[in-house]
This record gives C-alpha cells, sequence and structure tokens, in this order.
C-alpha cells in the first residue's frame, strides 16, 4: 500500500529565510504532484513532476523529485508573508494501472512571520 | 474558462438523512474523482470514473456511499444514513485524461448533527 509522508508538519518561517519541505512514499511512482491550499479554499496545482531528476522552479518555490530515493523536495527562497498556506504532496496510487488516484501527505502548514 | 463546479457549498443536516453532493467538471475533462478532507483522514481518494469505464470505488469508506456520472459529466456522491464520521470537506477534481493534472473545485462542507 502507497504511504506519503510529509515533513514537517508545520512551519514557521520568518520572511527572507529559506526552507525546505520533504516528501516521502513508499512505492515506486514516477509521477508526483504538489498542491498549495489556502484556509477554506480549494486545491491549487503548484507542480507535476514527472520523470527522476524533474526540477521546476515558480517564483520562490522550487521543486525536485529524486524517484531512486522516492523523495521530492519543496524548497522556499526568501519567504514572503503571501506563501502563508498548507503545502501538500501526492502521488499517483497506482501508477501504470487504470487509475491514477492521488495518495496525499498529510500537509505542511507554512507561516511566515513578517 | 469554468472550473470544476461543485454543490452545494455547504451542507449541514441530521444524522440517518441522506445527502446528495453535485460535481460539475470542467469540459471536456475525461477523468473525474471525488476526494474527502477530514481532521483525522486528510485526504483521501474516494471513487474514480473514466469515460464509460468502470469506476474505481475501491476508497468508498462504506456501501452507505455511492456515486454515478451521467452522460459523462456531471456526477453526484450519495452519503446513506449519515454519520457525525461522514462531516468533512468533499473535493470533486477533474483532469483531461487519466495520467494529467487534476484540478479541483472548492468542496462541499457536510457536516452532520
Amino acid at each position: 500500500e502507497l504511504k506519503v509522508e510529509q515533513n514537517p508538519l508545520f512551519l514557521s518561517m520568518q520572511e527572507g529565510k529559506n526552507y525546505t519541505i520533504y516528501c516521502n512514499y513508499s512505492t515506486t511512482s514516477d509521477r508526483l504532484y504538489w498542491y498549495r491550499q489556502d484556509p477554506g479554499k480549494s486545491l491549487e496545482s503548484l507542480f507535476v513532476l514527472l520523470s527522476n531528476g524533474a526540477v521546476k522552479q515558480e517564483g520562490r518555490l522550487m521543486a525536485s523529485l529524486d524517484t531512486k530515493a522516492r523523495l521530492s523536495t519543496l524548497h522556499i527562497t526568501a519567504a514572503v508573508h503571501d506563501l502563508s498556506a498548507t503545502y501538500f504532496c501526492a502521488v499517483e496510487g497506482n501508477y501504470g494501472g487504470a487509475t491514477n488516484k492521488l495518495i496525499f501527505g498529510t500537509g505542511t502548514l507554512l507561516a511566515v512571520q513578517p | 474558462g469554468a472550473g470544476v463546479s461543485q454543490s452545494p457549498s455547504n451542507k449541514v443536516t441530521e444524522k440517518g438523512k441522506d445527502v446528495e453532493l453535485r460535481c460539475d467538471p470542467i469540459s471536456g475533462h475525461t477523468a473525474l474523482y471525488w476526494y474527502r478532507q477530514s481532521l483525522g483522514q486528510g485526504l483521501e481518494f474516494l471513487i474514480y470514473f473514466q469515460g464509460n469505464s468502470a469506476p474505481d470505488k475501491s476508497g468508498l469508506p462504506s456501501d452507505r456511499f455511492s456515486a454515478e456520472r451521467t452522460g459523462g459529466s456531471v456526477s453526484t456522491l450519495t452519503i446513506q444514513r449519515t454519520q457525525q464520521e461522514d462531516s468533512a470537506v468533499y473535493l470533486c477534481a477533474s483532469s483531461l485524461y487519466r495520467a494529467q493534472p487534476q484540478h479541483f473545485g472548492d468542496g462541499t462542507r457536510l457536516s452532520i448533527l
């Protein structure tokens, strides 16, 4: 059974600082997604990582995927308050099969303090 | 263009009642998913529809839960004889094809009294 673990669960950081959120998963999958969720809102797609070594960047966020280590990272550079949200990673739960249902990590609540 | 639309946005009902939640996917998207988000369980997959294929119901937590998708578009998730543990936000997502990024609706917040 595929399990997805994220850490940390909660991250309080100051504006201008850098930090990394980690996402580990337990079985083979070559598709990993990062989503952002603001309070009371739905999930916004940030990145889709489709292959080993994939790296994608958007603004102050950069995501990478190492399929051999079954690890993805979401790196935050010079954080700003607007990045405060909950971030989820998600891995396809039936890669190569008939369903690409997503198995989500626990989420990381990011609070950027001024 | 229009995103995934869900209704109602909020639903409060008494324990034991049946509820129906509706999802309008993005036009042209062939794949449709239902997920549930609750404090205790996080985000969980419920059911998946792809075109005319038989749905993947492997995530439905009990036989009180069912879903259908009519005409390959609108989907309805039905919960019969609701229980307090059914309280959650029910999210619908759609994607163009099976292995494409999923776009989520705003969800239905269901509260069982």
